[in-house]
């Protein structure tokens, strides 16, 4: 079974661009979350998506924003990007109907510079 | 709010050496505790989890304890080996309203297993 993958592995933006980060979960999987990880901040979590709707989200402002498709991938839009936007961008997937049980699993991630 | 903390930041040790990390949270209403491995620039793995039910999990060299109502957990790796220098994540799954589980982490344990 394969994992999930997040495209593109790494990405340079400058200042001010915007960026649409993919995800595409195990297959079967109906739920996929979205981290940011920073050196200082840690594994900080954005948002969570079921069957194509924002069932969580985190507290970051409004130009981290995201979608889920039918087939359950996933896309992470940031807008405006700052300096401070700069992270390694990890989503996870899991079955989402599982209460406690469902375990996360996690991409490779997406490297993102902001310049 | 639920907090995560990890102690030590970093840690070196000898090839050979038996060794604990140890993760310590806030709100002990939690329902599972996991511990991810993560190597550089890379995704999470999975390592073990910890059901709020259960006293400690083991996989081949790892053994993983909790105490829910001190809210600790510890990792034991024994017979460290110089592939196991990585960083070392726990997070704990908490309620976040309704039916939705939310995973917060802690800002984890670099280790380094010289050979």
């Amino acid at each position: 079974k394969a994992g999930v993958t997040q495209t593109p592995r790494y990405l340079i933006k400058t200042r001010g661009q915007q960026v649409t980060l993919s995800c595409s979960p195990i297959s079967g999987h109906r739920s996929v979350s979205w981290y940011q990880q920073t050196p200082g901040q840690g594994l900080q979590f954005l948002f969570e998506y079921f069957s194509e709707t924002q069932r969580n989200k985190g507290n970051f402002p409004g130009r981290f924003s995201g979608r889920q498709f039918s087939n359950s991938r996933s896309e992470m839009n940031v807008s405006t990007l700052e300096l401070g936007d700069s992270a390694l961008y990890l989503c996870a997937s899991s079955w989402g109907d599982r209460g406690p049980g469902n375990e996360q699993f996690f991409g490779p991630g997406t490297r993102l510079t902001v310049l | 709010k639920q907090e995560v903390t990890q102690i030590p930041a970093a840690l070196s040790v000898p090839e050979g050496e038996n060794l604990v990390l140890n993760c310590s949270f806030t709100d002990s209403a939690i329902y599972n505790l996991q511990w991810f491995r993560q190597d550089p620039g890379k995704g999470l793995t999975s390592l073990l989890l910890i059901q709020s039910s259960q006293r400690e999990q083991t996989s081949g060299r790892l053994n993983a304890s909790l105490d829910k109502s001190s809210g600790r957990s510890t990792l034991y790796i024994a017979a460290s080996q110089p592939g196991d220098s990585a960083t070392y994540l726990c997070a704990v799954r908490k309620r976040s309203g309704g039916s939705n589980y939310k995973l917060t982490f802690g800002k984890g344990t670099l280790l380094t297993v010289n050979p």
